[in-house]
């Protein structure tokens, strides 16, 4: 069964930065898993911010950026915002299929 | 701008159905992979089920195969879910996402809908 894994859970001071990983159990995560990143804010539907590993849509500020770090895909948050405190969830396709991860809730203290 | 709207959410006892439905608009519909995501209340995100533009490509989540049908109608620019022999585990909100590409290999999630609440008690 194949599995994505997110850190639980991050604190980050505003004006900070902090990166979020995303792990496959079938070995190192490439392009070619086409990584996505999603941030989900409390009561709201989820939204895309990143995709193809490093591509930000339009709307995606550019504090946030996509990369792979040691075999991970990562999402890095720079100069964070309050309004940057919510779930992020990372995707990865396996030859076609999207699986998510569980999740990271990323706190702005 | 595209737009995905969800509907057909509501409570329902366990082993009864319901269809959902996501209206889209804004965009050539019978070009894109639409897909469901389901959210348990305080858990992940959870893909129940996509469709190519065409129809062609179906998949099915390992928890709904059996259960759940997906279909779309590109004239009508609608994507249905129908769940049958609903279960308490299957209490979640019902998202409907559109999904970039190429034949069977996919890129990238873009636009979701605001979702639909399903209540199974």
């Amino acid at each position: 069964q194949t599995v994505v894994t997110q850190e639980p859970s991050l604190t980050v001071s505003p004006g900070g930065t902090v990166t979020l990983t995303c792990a496959s159990n079938t070995g190192a995560v490439t392009s070619g898993y086409y990584p996505n990143w999603f941030q989900q804010r409390p009561g709201q539907a989820p939204r895309a911010l990143i995709y193809s590993t490093t591509n930000r849509h339009s709307w995606t500020p550019a504090r946030f950026s996509g990369s792979l770090i040691g075999g991970k895909a990562a999402l890095t948050l720079s100069g964070v915002q309050s309004e940057d405190e919510a779930d992020y969830y990372c995707l990865l396709y396996y030859a076609g299929t999207p699986v998510f991860g569980g999740g990271t809730r990323l706190t702005v203290l | 701008q595209v737009q995905l709207v969800e509907s057909g959410g509501g409570l329902v006892k366990p082993g009864g159905s319901l269809r959902l439905s996501c209206a889209a608009s804004g965009f050539i519909f019978s070009d894109f992979h639409m897909s469901w995501i389901r959210q348990a209340p305080g858990k992940g995100l959870d893909l129940v089920s996509y469709m190519s533009g065409s129809g062609g490509d179906i998949s099915y989540s390992d928890s709904v195969k059996g259960r759940f049908t997906i279909s779309r109608d590109n004239a009508k620019n609608s994507v249905f879910l129908q769940m049958d022999s609903l279960g308490v585990a299957d209490t979640a909100m019902y998202y409907c996402a559109r999904a970039h590409c190429s034949g069977t290999r996919c890129s990238r999630i873009d636009y979701w809908g605001q979702g639909t609440l399903v209540s199974v008690s």
